[in-house]
């Protein structure tokens, strides 16, 4: 079946240090997958996304890249701040189907 | 612009009673789709509704059930309320033909207890 495998958190990172969250995933075809993040007090809000192989998706600095040949769709950002202290989720759709990951809590630091 | 709300905020039930959630699609979509959220996971795809007609569901049993209406406002309900419905439910509206790659603008959800 598909499925969304999410780096285990928390993590807490000191501003500025460089981030990455993995997720790879399991699909029987070619899915759009996404990240989507959750603020403190806030709902879900889509981060970025990417609907074919080699696709970049990339938003507020943060980039992930859709990679066919790992089935992976790691977070990445160069430089972190305060701000970016959030709920990160990994999903993907594919056959009028969404699956989410269970979430990695971040926690940034000055 | 409005964003999705949802309504109730919270809601208290027991065993076996039936509840039903409200969802008030962003502006202008034409799809929304319900998740299940519990504490600690990630959102568990229930169903998607577009121009009123069911058009996918997730792994949940025939007591989850919804409608969407012609102003694309949404309902789910739920029968036979078992202690494990006890969860966030989140509401997510999109503008696109029913499809799964649209960006969903998520509502608030609902904090359903069941004693």
């Amino acid at each position: 079946g598909n499925s969304v495998t999410q780096m285990e958190g928390p993590v807490t990172l000191s501003e500025e240090a460089f981030l990455t969250i993995n997720c790879t995933y399991t699909a029987t075809g070619y899915p759009s997958l996404f990240w989507y993040v959750q603020y403190p007090g806030e709902g879900l809000q889509l981060l970025l996304k990417a609907t074919k192989a080699d696709d970049k998706g990339s938003n507020k600095g943060f980039e992930a890249t859709y990679r066919k040949e790992t089935t992976s769709f790691h977070l990445e950002k160069g430089s972190v701040q305060v701000s970016d202290s959030a709920v990160y989720f990994c999903a993907l759709s594919y056959g009028n189907q969404f699956y989410f990951g269970t979430g990695t809590s971040l926690t940034v630091i000055p | 612009e409005t964003g999705v709300t949802q309504s109730p905020t919270h809601l208290i039930k027991t065993r076996g009673q039936q509840v039903t959630l409200r969802c008030s699609s962003q502006s202008g979509h034409n799809t929304v789709s319900w998740y299940q959220q519990a504490l600690g996971q990630g959102p568990q795809f229930i169903f998607q509704y577009y121009r009123e007609e069911e058009n996918g569901r997730g792994n949940f049993p025939p007591r989850f059930s919804g409608l969407q209406f012609p102003n694309y406002s949404s309902e789910l309900n739920v029968n036979a309320l078992e202690l494990d419905d006890s969860a966030l439910y989140l509401c997510a509206s999109s503008l696109g033909a029913g499809g799964y790659a649209d960006e969903q603008f998520f509502g608030p959800g609902t904090r359903l207890t069941v004693l």
